[in-house]
């Protein structure tokens, strides 16, 4: 069935580092993919999304590719900040409605 | 900005109580959700409800969920008697369409089942 395996958290980092936060799915035929995030307290808001392979989701100074060749939709950031403290959950849906998730990732940037 | 929300945004509850978590979704969407996520895991599907039905539903959600649009603007999930296991939070969601639409999630409601 369709699954999303993504990266143990939790991740710190230090203000203005490089993120990676690395996301694989299963899947059969051409599922959309997205990054969730979940701040203190709020719900998941949609961070980026991308629809078909090499597509490219940017937002924020996050971005993630589609790959359809090693099934993966990595999130990275060049510069995290302080506000970017969150959980951080890749996710896909395939024609259906419904979302599967990844475990989610927690991250923590100190000043 | 519009949004979904949740409440209570935490439920306590003994093992065999029935509860209702409530959720309104954002009034333009057409399409309602349930999800869970027990501490430590993934965030799970449960429902989802659509032209006031169940459109897809999840193993998860047995004979013990039911859901429930009562009014044109609550989406309601119902747990009839509760178990241990159920101790988790429920996210509600709304969008306007199927697949690629962003789907809009409220805050949760942390349930926990004594």
């Amino acid at each position: 069935g369709d699954s999303v395996t993504q990266m143990e958290g939790p991740v710190t980092l230090s203000e203005e580092a490089f993120l990676t936060i690395n996301c694989t799915y299963t899947a059969t035929g051409y599922p959309s993919l997205f990054w969730y995030v979940q701040y203190p307290g709020e719900g998941l808001q949609l961070l980026l999304k991308a629809t078909k392979a090499d597509d490219k989701g940017s937002n924020k100074g996050f971005e993630a590719t589609y790959r359809k060749e090693t099934t993966s939709f990595h999130l990275e950031k060049g510069s995290v900040q302080v506000s970017d403290s969150a959980v951080y959950f890749c996710a896909l849906t395939r024609g259906a409605n419904n979302l599967f998730f990844g475990t989610g990732t927690r991250l923590t940037v100190i000043p | 900005e519009p949004e979904v929300t949740q409440t209570p945004s935490h439920q306590v509850t003994q093992m065999g109580q029935e509860v209702i978590l409530r959720c309104v979704p954002i009034s333009n969407h057409l399409y309602f959700y349930w999800y869970r996520q027990i501490l430590g895991q993934k965030v799970e599907f449960l429902v989802s409800f659509y032209n006031n039905e169940i459109s897809e539903k999840s193993e998860i959600f047995d004979d013990q969920f039911s859901v429930e649009r009562p009014d044109g603007s609550n989406f309601t999930l119902k747990i009839r008697s509760t178990k241990l296991e159920d101790s988790a939070m429920y996210f509600c969601a709304s969008t306007r369409g199927r697949a690629a639409y962003e789907q809009y999630f409220g805050p949760g409601t942390r349930l926990t089942v004594t």
